[in-house]
């Protein structure tokens, strides 16, 4: 959604790692979401953090959250090729509802 | 099934038809959710069920667009007098209850229903 940026692409060297960013602009959101969707498959969620954290690291994935700037970011560490997907970044609006980046497409290479 | 299922998978229609799209939760979970996923875009909710009820419909964008959930399991997304603009795929997400979500989000989502309106 439109409360919610990222930017459109990413192209890495299988091994190194990826970096995806994230903007948001509500800033009383108390959660933020990593979802990542693979071609022809539904949303997959891989990481949350709340918004009382700065870092949350969950084996190769590695999510740091910025609140006075708004920005979160997603860092997955040896990117494999089964890591080419589409990432979205979410923020919770309310009790349930979840708005939405645009994605992130991210291609592994070899 | 073990996931959401979403039937049919694609849908080809006319301008002016009527769709119905079907979203089989997972078992047990009383929050589901519809979302809208347009290219290059990312999924706009439109409307979440806790129950059989609809808490909020907020997302609907007109009075073509309706939902129902009868029985408190399976839904339904109708929509009315299809127009090209609606081509796009409908997600369909459940979770386990509504403060399941709120605690972490999680909503478990199905592979979606591509339709496309000509």
């Amino acid at each position: 959604g439109e409360d919610v940026e990222q930017s459109l692409f990413l192209s890495v060297r299988e091994g190194d790692s990826s970096v995806i960013n994230c903007t948001y602009t509500d800033s009383s959101s108390t959660y933020l979401y990593w979802y990542k969707q693979e071609p022809g498959a539904g949303l997959q969620l891989l990481t949350y953090i709340f918004s009382n954290m700065d870092m949350k690291q969950d084996q190769r994935l590695t999510v740091l959250l910025n609140k006075k700037d708004k920005h979160l970011s997603l860092r997955i560490a040896d990117t494999q090729t089964g890591d080419s997907a589409i990432y979205f970044c979410a923020e919770k609006d309310n009790d349930y509802k979840l708005s939405f980046g645009a994605g992130t497409t991210v291609t592994v290479r070899a | 099934g073990a996931g959401v299922s979403q039937t049919p998978s694609n849908k080809v229609t006319e301008k002016g038809k009527y769709v119905e799209l079907r979203c089989d939760p997972i078992s047990g979970h009383t929050a589901l959710y519809w979302y809208r996923q347009s290219l290059g875009q990312g999924p706009e909710f439109l409307i979440y069920f806790q129950g059989t009820g609809a808490a909020d419909d907020s997302g609907l964008p007109n009075d073509r667009f309706f939902a129902v959930r009868p029985e408190g399991s399976v839904s339904t997304l109708k929509i009315q007098r299809t127009e090209r603009g609606d081509s796009a795929v409908y997600l369909c997400a459940s979770s386990l209850t509504g403060q399941g979500a709120v605690l972490t989000g999680e909503l478990f989502f199905g592979e979606g229903s591509r339709l496309t309106v000509l």
